[in-house]
């Protein structure tokens, strides 16, 4: 069964840091892993997905990457900003199944 | 706009009550899901739906039950069986068309009176 794993699970920086979250999972049989963004009381945002065949995907300040031999995927946030604080969530979607496993997150804090 | 609507955002349930949430969609997906979360913890699968009709049950589909007679809709019913129903509940739906990527509703916390 897959097991997926964030590390730290809360992180403080100062703003304008670059910060790097980090996702691990058990399994390397995936179709595709997903990061999302989770406000408080919110639904989740879903930032950047990568598929099994990928290797990273870029959006803005964000830059996710796949290294499905280790298991193991990082969001990359460029020039932190209060704005970004949230909580980070990482998915992966083993292959065949269709159930999504989620990471309990990681809860960060972009102090100015 | 297209997108993911729950209601109510909101929701208290007596002792021995049935209460059901409602998950509405427009983007044309085929599938859909829903997730409990409870604070400090991930996403656990509750039912999913990949087509009308049919759906699947997850990790902890125990006090709970779904239907799926429209594609657009997906209610979650929360039955008195389920003794600890306290939690944000997150409707999503994805498709083949965009990789399967997960959209998500805004959620609904229950609580217990």
């Amino acid at each position: 069964k897959q097991e997926v794993t964030q590390i730290p699970a809360a992180l403080s920086v100062p703003e304008g840091e670059n910060l790097v979250l980090n996702c691990s999972f058990t399994d390397s049989a995936i179709y595709n892993l997903q990061w999302f963004r989770q406000d408080p009381g919110k639904g989740l945002t879903s930032l950047l997905l990568i598929q099994s065949s990928q290797r990273e995907q870029t959006s803005g300040r964000l830059n996710a990457s796949l290294d499905k031999s280790s298991g193991r995927s990082t969001l990359y946030i460029a020039a932190s900003q209060p704005g970004d604080s949230a909580t980070y969530l990482c998915a992966v979607r083993p292959f065949p199944n269709n159930d999504m496993r989620f990471g309990a997150g990681t809860r960060l804090t972009v102090k100015p | 706009d297209g997108g993911i609507t729950q209601s109510p955002k909101y929701l208290f349930r007596k002792e021995g009550q049935n209460v059901t949430l409602s998950c509405e969609q427009n983007l044309n997906h085929d599938a859909m899901y829903w997730y409990r979360q409870d604070p400090g913890q991930g996403l656990r699968l509750i039912y999913y739906s990949q087509i009308v009709n049919d759906f699947q049950k997850g990790d902890i589909a125990e006090g709970y039950s779904v239907s799926r007679e429209k594609k657009e809709s997906f209610p979650l019913t929360v039955t008195s069986a389920q003794k600890n129903p306290t939690a944000f509940y997150l409707c999503a739906s994805s498709t083949y068309a965009t990789n399967e990527k997960l959209f998500f509703g805004s959620g609904t916390q229950l609580s217990v009176l």
